[in-house]
């Protein structure tokens, strides 16, 4: 079936340590986005990319980074920069406006 | 700029009643708007979305929202519910043809349903 896979669902990091979120989508969309969600708040823009091998901040992308090498994977690094990192990540990608998201990644740390 | 104030954080409700869930927005230019559903540790699901056109909008699981240009309205509503539409509901806005498709969300609003 089409759709976003994110990996993995439950991850914990211990301070000072870098992660790397996957996210890879078989839609064939150009566009893709990662959100950080916490409790009782609405969806916060960390990066997105409109094209293979480009890709721009996002709202919070502060103590983050992404790539995109190619069309179909934009994974996400939370770095020890990253003050506050437990939180629940979202990929998505876009349609014809609306956006298809994946399970989400969860990541506490330690 | 864009932004989204869904004006309740939580809706109770007993099973079988109406339901509306509201949405406000704000934008200086044309927008899309949208209403997604999340259950406890899942994505977010598209519930409906308006594009253009017609003003009342249909979804899934019996949901529609109507789409009011002057008052900046996106309401979300349902004749009846189920225990089973006790989820998290997110309202989010997407400038037209612009801003990169970047969507704007609500903070959310907590559907419970009791029997």
């Amino acid at each position: 079936d089409g759709g976003i896979t994110q990996s993995p669902k439950y991850l914990f990091r211990k301070e000072g340590q870098n992660v790397t979120l996957s996210c890879e989508q078989n839609l064939n969309h150009d566009a893709m986005y990662w959100y950080r969600q916490d409790p009782g708040q609405g969806l916060r823009l960390i990066y997105y990319s409109q094209i293979v091998n480009d890709f721009q901040k996002g709202d919070i992308a502060e103590g983050y980074s992404v790539s995109r090498e190619k069309k179909e994977s934009f994974p996400l690094t939370v770095t020890s920069a990253q003050k506050n990192p437990t939180a629940f990540y979202l990929c998505a990608s876009r349609g014809t406006g609306e956006l298809f998201f994946g399970e989400g990644s969860r990541l506490t740390v330690l | 700029a864009q932004s989204v104030t869904q004006l309740d954080s939580q809706v109770p409700v007993f099973e079988e009643a109406p339901v509306e869930l509201r949405c406000n927005y704000s934008s200086s230019v044309s927008v899309y708007l949208f209403w997604y559903v999340q259950y406890p540790n899942q994505g977010l699901q598209l519930l409906l979305k308006y594009l253009s056109g017609s003003t009342l909008v249909k979804g899934i699981n019996g949901f529609e929202a109507e789409f009011n240009k002057s008052q900046t309205s996106f309401h979300l509503r349902k004749p009846s519910v189920h225990i089973s539409d006790t989820a998290e509901y997110f309202c989010a806005v997407s400038a037209y043809n612009t801003n990169a498709g970047k969507s704007t969300f609500g903070d959310g609003t907590t559907l419970t349903v009791k029997p």
